[in-house]
């Protein structure tokens, strides 16, 4: 059963960097049938999406977002990270990774997310 | 840039009962639409996709329909784990974009 799991730090100061990285187990991130992605959810709010990555590398982001975002895939690592770059208050979501299913076009699996405070 | 409506915000409905959740966008998306339902403290989860197939896993009670620009997320005889938050989802494939409606909130009558 495959399944993800998002990780770093829980407490960022604004105009710094927000890290986080997703790891995937019980499955390949190695295959051309999905996209991975980010997607985040401010405190009782909806949702927002960030960015994806094909396991070659290549990103898709929300232009939104754009000039603050860097996602990465490591796939001996079976990981991929996001960068999203001079934060502020508006940033703090909790922030969940997942599998975007090219034959749904939807998220088909989801980790259970982090929660990033942005405060001094 | 396309926006997708959800109506309404607050739905009361009764277990056992039939709940018609509704969304609308701004133009034409085809079938490309999906649906999710999200607990308290749990990510969430995909129910439909394509606009009327349900996910590996998802209870026949849960169907959806529609084409274009109105989407209708059926629920037939609520059960008391139905009650959540469902979110309508769009995606453009090129380029890449996910559009998500704001949620209709799904609570016992």
């Amino acid at each position: 059963q495959l399944q993800l799991q998002e990780s770093g730090p829980g407490l960022v100061k604004p105009s710094e960097t927000l890290s986080l990285t997703c790891t995937v187990s019980g499955g390949s991130i190695t295959t051309n049938s999905y996209y991975w992605g980010w997607i985040r959810q401010p405190p009782g709010k909806g949702l927002e999406w960030i960015g994806n990555v094909y396991y070659s590398g290549s990103t898709y982001y929300n232009p939104s977002l754009k000039s603050r975002i860097t996602i990465s895939v490591d796939t001996s690592k079976k990981q991929f990270s996001l960068k999203l770059s001079s934060v502020t208050a508006a940033d703090t979501a909790m922030y969940y990774c997942g599998r975007h299913e090219r034959a749904y076009d939807a998220f088909d699996m989801w980790g259970q997310g982090t929660m990033v405070t942005v405060s001094s | 840039e396309i926006v997708m409506t959800q109506s309404p915000a607050t739905l009361s409905v009764s277990p056992g009962e039939r709940a018609t959740l509704s969304c609308r966008a701004s133009q034409s998306v085809s079938s490309n639409l999906a649906w999710y339902q999200q607990k308290p403290g749990q990510a969430p989860r995909l129910l439909i996709y394509g606009a009327s197939t349900r996910a590996p896993g998802i209870p026949a009670r849960f169907s959806g329909s529609g084409s274009g620009t109105e989407f209708t997320l059926t629920i037939s005889s609520l059960q008391s784990e139905d009650f959540a938050v469902y979110y309508c989802q769009h995606y453009n494939n090129w380029p890449p974009l996910y559009t998500f409606g704001q949620g209709t909130k799904l609570e016992i009558k």
